[in-house]
């Protein structure tokens, strides 16, 4: 059982463009949403997160959109740079306990020159 | 301040031979985690530890196991290695009273032949 599905599994857009990446979630327990950010042969690192008591949470070119009724969560890149290259990870937890990380699959994002 | 360090970061298995990946942290974190990824697959849970002397069972713990004597060290035991268990680990660490931020280690890359 796929808790929380990603889209698209790739994304291809040329600098200076918007990347959006979606993610859908299953469980209404869930109340913390991050998004994570992974460059080749490292492990993950935290770029955003919002909880869904906001609707939209901005840092920088990093843009988190929350739809609680859709069960839907979206991070959109602005001005996308070559250095934004990487694989984009959705995740969701529930507060309170062990605060486990339920993993979207993953998008790999291609910002070409 | 290292963050977490797992050992070693490649290795080659033979089916049946077992092994022990290492993960420590410095932060004083007491919330610990093993995750696996496979491609396409995003990270998924294979145990994880609020304290030393707890832990628990994720999505994905068959085959593998852990102990927790430590805040600090957080190793991980493959009994038995087959095939299925190729992956890249990674262990994460966090503290809730911190926030719900997971910090990840660079990952070990294991190979069962």
């Amino acid at each position: 059982q796929q808790q929380v599905k990603q889209s698209p599994q790739s994304l291809i857009v040329q600098k200076g463009g918007i990347s959006i990446i979606n993610c859908a979630y299953e469980n209404t327990a869930f109340d913390y949403f991050p998004w994570y950010q992974q460059f080749p042969g490292k492990g993950p690192a935290l770029l955003i997160a919002i909880r869904p008591d906001v609707s939209e949470k901005k840092e920088g070119r990093f843009t988190i959109s929350f739809n609680k009724s859709a069960k839907q969560f979206s991070l959109h890149i602005m001005d996308s740079q070559p250095g934004d290259s990487a694989t984009y990870f959705c995740a969701a937890s529930t507060q309170g306990g062990s605060e486990k990380l339920v993993f979207g699959k993953g998008t790999k994002l291609t910002v070409n020159p | 301040n290292a963050g977490v360090t797992q050992t070693p970061k490649f290795r080659i298995l033979k089916i049946g031979q077992s092994m022990t990946l290492q993960c420590t942290q410095d932060m004083n974190h007491n919330y610990m985690y093993w995750y696996r990824q496979d491609p396409g697959m995003g990270l998924k849970l294979i145990y994880y530890s609020v304290g030393a002397g707890i832990t628990d069972k994720g999505e994905v713990p068959n085959g593998y196991n852990v102990s927790r004597s430590t805040t600090e060290d957080f190793p991980l035991r493959l009994e038995l290695a087959a095939p299925s268990q190729t992956s890249v680990y990674f262990c994460a660490s966090s503290d809730p009273g911190l926030g719900e931020t997971q910090y990840f280690g660079p990952g070990t890359r294991l190979l069962v032949l």
